[in-house]
């Protein structure tokens, strides 16, 4: 299996407080995402990164920021957390080959409430 | 965002090949199809990837037709342990600016005895 682990892998937070989420990889994969997974909607993309300090929006990006100062390093923060982003996160790394995007690894992911 | 359609579920006999179909009208020139496998409390996996035509691994074949707006995965001869949910992925160039990878909502895959 691919070298990603998650922290932490269960949280229950309160509405209105902060979270963060992180991802490590020991791959050096040059792409990091964050999806959330709920269900009813399979899942849906929330930021990525091509690069450190490179990062772009996906699909349900709003109430979400993202931070990578280190390759290995993908931060998830919610800023003000609210019941709608109780979810499973996982995150995920890939490396270009042949395709502009690759073959994804995914972590073993996260499971936050919000009450 | 281009959408993806996948059938909800199937339902397949131990030995029986399992084929399961995505639709993405808007793939975009240069991406390839990549198709993954979930388990419940698990992260998905990776089963195969194409980029046209026909390919085939150990555990799998994908096919492609010449107009990319649709694949197939072919499951041979499935087992208990192939009950999962399975995920198509493609790129999406139908937005402007950023690229959006879109999955499918997934196929929940139940294999019985």
């Amino acid at each position: 299996d691919a070298g990603i682990t998650q922290s932490p892998r269960h949280k229950v937070t309160e509405t209105g407080t902060p979270v963060t989420l992180r991802c490590h990889q020991t791959e050096n994969h040059r792409y990091m995402y964050w999806y959330r997974q709920d269900p009813g909607h399979g899942l849906r993309l929330i930021h990525y990164s091509y690069g450190v300090k490179d990062t772009d929006k996906g699909e349900v990006s709003d109430g979400y920021s993202v931070s990578r100062s280190k390759t290995e390093d993908f931060l998830l923060t919610l800023e003000s957390a609210t019941s709608s982003q109780t979810s499973v996160y996982f995150c995920a790394i890939s490396e270009p080959s042949g395709g502009p995007r690759g073959e994804q690894y995914f972590g073993p992911g996260t499971r936050l409430t919000v009450t | 965002l281009a959408k993806t359609t996948q059938p909800i579920s199937m339902d397949s006999y131990e030995g029986q090949e399992v084929n399961i179909t995505c639709s993405h009208n808007n793939i975009a020139t240069n991406d390839y199809i990549t198709w993954y496998q979930q388990f419940p409390s698990q992260g998905p996996r990776f089963i195969i990837q194409g980029y046209k035509t026909k390919v085939t691994n150990e555990v799998a074949s994908l096919f492609i037709p010449a107009d990319r707006k649709s694949s197939t995965l072919s499951l041979p001869r499935v087992s208990l342990s192939d009950t999962a949910v399975y995920y198509c992925l493609v790129g999406d160039n139908s937005g402007a600016g950023s690229y959006q990878l879109t999955f499918g909502k997934g196929t929940k895959l139940s294999v019985i005895p």
